[in-house]
């Protein structure tokens, strides 16, 4: 099946510095989506982004689908962006599909 | 908020019970998926519905089943629990089962703690 890889696994911040994080996958997909989980295990929907580039607020997502990767963009960041960061793409069966995701960029932002 | 509701939010129960997962997904979703994360496994896709019809099927075990009921609702039970069953599980709904429109949104997951 498609494999999903995420870098950096790791990343620690200082409140207003910029960040960006990858998500490389193993085959071509026709779209890709990007999550965050709070510290209270919620997964919160950033962005679902096939292709090309959109912004929310503070955060943006590119993915290069021919290239088979996406970047997440988060400026300012804030302590309340501090969370695990995932992105997640579909396989697709005959008659289903399913979510494969990354092992998720764990963010820490300190004040 | 996802628009997708999961109860109950947490779950305590012992070793060899069994237990339902409720999901009621997003207005106008006709697809429904459980995924379930565990601490040394990540993300794992469970299984998945379509308007009352079994679509994808994941690592699911044998003591696991779910199933989708004619209003969209969705249950999943797990029974003979183990320790190892110890997980946050998640429920996610999309409008479409394949194709495009399979943009998927969580609820906020059933913790499930065995003891």
């Amino acid at each position: 099946g498609i494999q999903v890889e995420q870098s950096p696994p790791d990343l620690i911040l200082q409140e207003g510095a910029n960040s960006t994080l990858r998500c490389n996958f193993s085959d071509s997909v026709n779209n890709l989506q990007w999550f965050h989980q709070n510290p209270w295990g919620q997964l919160i929907n950033l962005f679902y982004i096939p292709s090309g580039t959109k912004q929310n607020g503070r955060l943006s997502a590119t993915t290069v689908a021919t290239e088979r990767y996406s970047l997440l963009y988060i400026s300012s960041s804030q302590t309340t962006d501090s969370g695990v960061y995932f992105c997640a793409v579909p396989a697709w069966e005959t008659s289903g599909s399913r979510l494969t995701f990354g092992e998720g960029t764990q963010l820490t932002v300190n004040p | 908020d996802s628009g997708v509701t999961q109860t109950p939010k947490h779950l305590i129960t012992a070793t060899g019970q069994r237990v339902t997962l409720r999901c009621s997904p997003r207005s106008g979703d006709l697809s429904v998926y459980w995924y379930q994360q565990s601490l040394d496994q990540g993300l794992q896709f469970l299984i998945q519905y379509y308007n009352g019809e079994e679509r994808a099927k994941g690592n699911i075990l044998e003591r696991f089943s779910a199933q989708q009921f004619p209003d969209l609702h969705s249950e999943l039970n797990l029974s003979s629990l183990e320790l190892g069953d110890s997980a946050l599980y998640f429920c996610a709904s999309s409008v479409a089962g394949t194709g495009m429109n399979t943009e998927a949104f969580f609820g906020q997951g059933t913790r499930l703690t065995v003891v």
